[in-house]
């Protein structure tokens, strides 16, 4: 699977746009994108994944690039309750069988800020 | 509700002793996981099963060991061979590739040798 890279930490004002950048350049044609967040001493929680076309949720969207080398997750109007870790990883998904397939980096600090 | 329950979430283990820790989940799906978390670092994977009765070691499985004799159920052993067992240990299972192929983690469990 292939690397991301992630800002160590980020802050955004209560109410804001969170923007969340990831850098995955080498990205291969069939690895899909996957957002996760974690609070402190808790599991991670699923977000949000896409391919190629740029995806909405409940949650969050997702903007994958053309080139899709990078993407941001945005969180439209963030509370003080999305203050966690977001990991940005990159996995095949259709069709895959092989289960060593998460590779959590360090991810990114979002603190919201009241 | 349908989820991934671990148990104990906090536990303390003296030196040579042997642990076991409890991951059961009612969501019907094949493959599950175990990933060690130590403060501030992401997920590393011990161990992995796709289906029951096998499993595959993952990337530091030295002083760990798994059973998968039931789908529901993966439990993990810390053995006193492992010398650093101190940490938050994550477990997760798979949906299949037809409903996403998403992971879900469990709320995690805290293990601390004195």
């Amino acid at each position: 699977d292939a690397k991301t890279t992630q800002p160590p930490s980020m802050d955004c004002a209560e109410g804001r746009a969170a923007n969340l950048p990831c850098n995955h350049s080498t990205i291969s044609g069939n690895e899909y994108v996957y957002w996760y967040r974690q609070i402190h001493s808790q599991g991670p929680q699923y977000i949000i994944h896409g391919l190629k076309n740029n995806e909405t949720n409940e949650m969050a969207s997702l903007i994958i690039t053309e080139d899709r080398k990078s993407s941001t997750l945005i969180l439209p109007h963030a509370t003080l309750r999305d203050t966690a870790v977001y990991y940005c990883i990159v996995r095949v998904e259709v069709g895959q069988t092989g289960a060593n397939n998460l590779f959590f980096g360090t991810g990114t600090r979002l603190t919201v800020i009241p | 509700d349908g989820g991934i329950t671990q148990s104990p979430k906090y536990l303390f283990r003296k030196e040579g002793q042997n642990v076991t820790l409890s991951c059961e989940q009612n969501l019907n799906h094949d493959a599950m996981y175990w990933y060690r978390q130590d403060p501030g670092q992401g997920l590393r994977l011990i161990y992995y099963s796709q289906i029951v009765n096998d499993f595959q070691k993952g990337d530091i499985a030295e002083g760990y060991s798994v059973s998968r004799e039931k789908k529901e159920s993966f439990p993990l052993t810390v053995t006193s061979a492992q010398k650093n067992p101190t940490a938050f240990y994550l477990c997760a299972s798979r949906a299949p590739w037809t409903s996403g192929n998403t992971i879900y983690f469990g709320e995690g469990s805290w293990l601390t040798v004195v």
